[in-house]
């Protein structure tokens, strides 16, 4: 499997502009989360989502932040305006139902590296 | 609200050193523990589950234990090399999805 795909890698936009980051999740799994890391922060859940449902988007920042899962295979996370404080990775991550959450391991893409400037 | 905190943020050994990283979690509450590593510029890559119910997993040089009512984990590695130079971070699964730490950087010094 070509394990959880996201895109771009890298994006560097300017304050006010809209970003859209793209996930791919593993086929057949039916979590998918959307995490961001910071220095200060660490790791933080933002949203996830099970059989493309959202469960829980209470790490979601500001309303400027929005996630969706239109299928399966397809998820984004957007920032509307952005602003220098978004700069951030952004991890999506996925994993199968068996068990739910618990006792599954949870497979990372790696990430997209946003700058906003 | 669950808190993950590791200790220490950072370490450099030599190479062929036994090391201990240590986690700690405020609700003992979980259903697993779960250790990663972060090499730079990369995503998380699963290294050990641990099992509420289990209190220790193995896997190579890698030996992580649970001690779930003292809100505890430590992962062990034996005979470390410079390619386990990386950033490792312990995460819970209790009523939430996973909660990570801040992760120890890890420097082996050839």
């Amino acid at each position: 499997d070509a394990g959880v795909i996201q895109s771009p890698r890298h994006e560097v936009t300017e304050m006010g502009q809209e970003v859209t980051l793209r996930c791919k999740p593993i086929s057949g799994h039916d979590y998918l989360f959307w995490y961001r890391q910071t220095m200060m922060r660490g790791l933080e859940l933002l949203i996830y989502f099970n059989n493309n449902v959202p469960i829980d988007d209470s790490g979601m920042p500001e309303d400027r932040f929005s996630a969706k899962m239109p299928n399966a295979s397809f998820s984004t996370l957007k920032i509307q305006p952005s602003e220098p404080r978004d700069s951030a990775v952004y991890f999506c991550a996925s994993s199968s139902r068996t068990g739910g959450l618990v006792g599954n391991t949870i497979y990372f893409g790696e990430g997209s590296w946003l700058t906003v400037v | 609200k669950q808190e993950v905190t590791q200790i220490p943020a950072a370490l450099s050994v030599p190479e062929g050193e036994n090391l201990v990283l240590n986690c700690s979690f405020t609700d003992s509450a979980i259903y697993n523990l779960q250790w990663f590593r972060q090499d730079p510029g990369k995503g998380l890559t699963s290294l050990l589950l641990i099992q509420s119910s289990q209190r220790e997993q193995t896997s190579g040089r890698l030996n992580a234990s649970l001690d779930k009512s003292s809100g505890r984990s430590t992962l062990y590695i034996a005979a470390s090399q410079p390619g386990d130079s990386a950033t490792y971070l312990c995460a819970v699964v209790g009523n939430t999805p996973l909660v990570f730490g801040k992760g120890t950087r890890l420097s082996v010094i050839a």
